[in-house]
This record gives C-alpha cells, sequence and structure tokens, in this order.
C-alpha cells in the first residue's frame, strides 16, 4: 500500500545544477501538487496538475517547472537550482480537487540543500 | 486574504496531559477547516476536517477540534497524550479547492515523561 512515492529521499545541489524530483501515486488519483515547507512557513504550493495533462502555477512557481507525465506521476525540476531553493518538497495527490468527502495525501518529502 | 495563525511554535505537555493547540483564521465565509499531523520524516497525516455541521469535530488518534465562528478559531484538542503524538501539527483553511488551501505556521508538540 505505497501512496505517494517521492524520489529522492535527499539531495545535495550545487548553485547552477539542475535536477528533477520524481513523484508517483497509486491511488488513481485525478490530481497532484508539489509543495515546498520552509522552517517558520507553512506549506506554500508551487504547482499542481488537476488531472492527466493539465498544470497550473500556485503560490510560489517561479525557478520550477512541472511534468505530469501521466495520471501516475508527477515531476519537479529546478533547472538552476538557488539556495533560496533549499528546502522540504512534498507532493501530494487527491482524487478531485477538493470536495467535502476527499482529503489529501502526502508523500513522506525530499530534503533538498542548494550550496 | 485568507490567513491561519498558529500562536504556538512549540508546546511541552507531560505524557497523560490533556493537549490543546491554537488556530485562528481569517476567512470572507464559512472555510473548510483541517488539521494536519507531520511525524518526523513522514508526509502530513489528516487528523480531522470540518466543512459544515456539527462544530465539535472527531479525528483519528482520539484528536477532536471545535469550530468556533465567533472565534475564528478551530482549536486541536485531546484528552490524554500519548508520547507518539509527538509531532507537529498544522492547520490550514480554504474551501475552494486544494489548491487554494492556506496551511499554518505549524505547532510542534513536545512530551514529556
Amino acid at each position: 500500500n505505497a501512496g505517494v512515492t517521492q524520489t529522492p529521499k535527499f539531495q545535495v545541489l550545487k548553485t547552477g545544477q539542475s535536477m528533477t524530483l520524481q513523484c508517483a501515486q497509486d491511488m488513481n488519483h485525478n490530481s497532484m501538487y508539489w509543495y515546498r515547507q520552509d522552517p517558520g512557513m507553512g506549506l506554500r504550493l508551487i504547482y499542481y496538475s488537476a488531472s492527466e495533462g493539465t498544470t497550473d502555477k500556485g503560490e510560489v512557481p517561479n525557478g520550477y517547472n512541472v511534468s505530469r507525465l501521466n495520471k501516475r506521476e508527477f515531476s519537479l525540476r529546478l533547472e538552476s537550482a538557488a539556495p533560496s531553493q533549499t528546502s522540504v518538497y512534498f507532493c501530494a495527490s487527491s482524487e478531485g480537487q477538493g470536495a467535502s468527502n476527499e482529503k489529501l495525501f502526502f508523500g513522506s518529502g525530499t530534503q533538498l540543500s542548494v550550496l | 486574504a485568507q490567513s491561519v495563525t498558529q500562536p504556538d511554535i512549540h508546546i511541552t505537555v507531560s505524557e497523560g496531559a490533556s493537549l490543546e493547540l491554537r488556530c485562528n483564521y481569517s476567512y470572507g465565509a464559512t472555510p473548510y477547516l483541517f488539521w494536519y499531523v507531520q511525524s518526523p520524516g513522514q508526509g502530513l497525516q489528516l487528523l480531522l476536517k470540518y466543512f459544515s455541521g456539527d462544530t465539535l469535530v472527531q479525528g483519528i488518534k482520539g484528536f477532536e477540534a471545535e469550530f468556533k465562528r465567533s472565534q475564528s478559531s478551530f482549536n486541536l484538542r485531546k484528552p490524554s497524550v500519548h508520547w507518539s503524538d509527538a509531532a507537529e501539527y498544522f492547520c490550514a483553511v480554504g474551501r475552494r479547492g486544494f489548491q487554494k488551501l492556506v496551511f499554518g505556521t505549524g505547532t510542534r508538540l513536545l512530551v514529556s515523561p
């Protein structure tokens, strides 16, 4: 019963390097989300995908790109990493977009450090 | 604009004692309200949610929360804390889809023996 799986769990990058964070869910959910979590701040939405084939910006999209590869997978790419992108990244999924009977399921996170 | 305030950054409670974590929100209409728990190294897990109806909401792991419209609050409570409850707790508010959900800054709960 995997749920939402994120890889890698930890990553250290140098400024200017690129990388892709992977996320996959096995619950046949339509919607997927990428958040970042910084000390003293709540989770902030980077991008989301309401359904396969669509993506939309969240609160803090600058410096990131996403791809909804298929219904299961939603990746987050940092093209040129900056120290300000040091954070813990969470992927989440939901069946729909937030009806009263739905809930968000979160992965266990990726801790990214940019030096 | 909607916002969520969790005024306590850290709280320490003795095992077996009662717990109340505070959450205040600002929202134009009656919001949907959520409490999530994040154990070390884990993602967030939903404890409970309020959408409408009874203002006292029961959740998992023995937690409950009460929606008080007059105080714009949605405080989380547990009558007897266990050591395994040590975690970070997030309140969230929103109504127009998960993409509009606003999270508080979190309260870290420490449980002392």
